[in-house]
């Protein structure tokens, strides 16, 4: 079952713009993470936040968690054609062993 | 250089065979996974196995059979009961020591049917 929805499916911007997906989740978590899939390829992780944390920067990655809304954002600023990928957020809860429960991701374009 | 392998990129299977999709790591993580991902979708959990000798099924697990006999191996095979396994497989790994640590994933096997 899939616990995390991204907002958008599909995002197309302009390098040098910022690109903000949003991530809602239905359960209270543990921590949610945040990976990045290029085409083809397996996932890399970015970024993690404990439930514990509201915010959080990795580089030009902010990460954001609110939980009482059951929401993260993630914020690349400035952003390259190189970022162009599939971000999924991805959760842990209290039941889940550490195994992770992704969404359905958000495509990035960024157009040169 | 540490990571996790699978083999190969690309498998072609035949109806009614079985096909065995290999996973490899070296980075002495304890927990391993295998996740499907069909066209436009998040990953969903087939297999999982904490520690050597021991795996549990995910949400997906009809169609597939793991095994876990060395640390360092966790192969996929899906047998001909799966009727649809055309998809794109990747295999993770992860640290055990606390919930949620990052997963490490492999570059993933292409499943096609011939």
């Amino acid at each position: 079952s899939q616990q995390g929805e991204e907002d958008p499916q599909a995002l197309s911007i302009q390098e040098g713009e910022n690109a903000t997906m949003n991530c809602s989740y239905k359960t209270s978590i543990n921590n949610l993470q945040w990976y990045r899939q290029n085409s083809g390829r397996g996932l890399v992780h970015l970024i993690l936040i404990r439930s514990n944390e509201r915010e959080k920067h990795s580089g030009r990655l902010r990460v954001t968690l609110d939980t009482s809304k059951k929401s993260s954002s993630l914020l690349i600023t400035a952003s390259r054609a190189a970022d162009t990928a599939s971000y999924f957020c991805a959760t842990t809860y209290g039941g889940s062993q550490g195994n992770l429960i992704f969404g359905k991701g958000t495509k990035l374009s960024v157009k040169p | 250089d540490g990571g996790i392998t699978q083999s190969p990129k690309y498998l072609f299977r035949k109806e009614g065979q079985n096909v065995t999709l290999s996973c490899e790591q070296n980075l002495n993580h304890d927990a391993m996974y295998w996740y499907r991902q069909d066209p436009g979708q998040g990953l969903r959990l087939i297999y999982y196995s904490q520690i050597v000798n021991d795996f549990q099924k995910g949400d997906i697990a009809e169609g597939y059979s793991v095994s876990r006999e060395k640390k360092e191996s966790f192969p996929l095979t899906v047998t001909s009961a799966q009727k649809n396994p055309t998809a794109f497989y990747l295999c993770a790994s992860r640290k055990r020591g606390g919930p949620g640590e990052t997963q490490y994933f492999g570059p993933g096997t292409r499943l096609l049917v011939l």
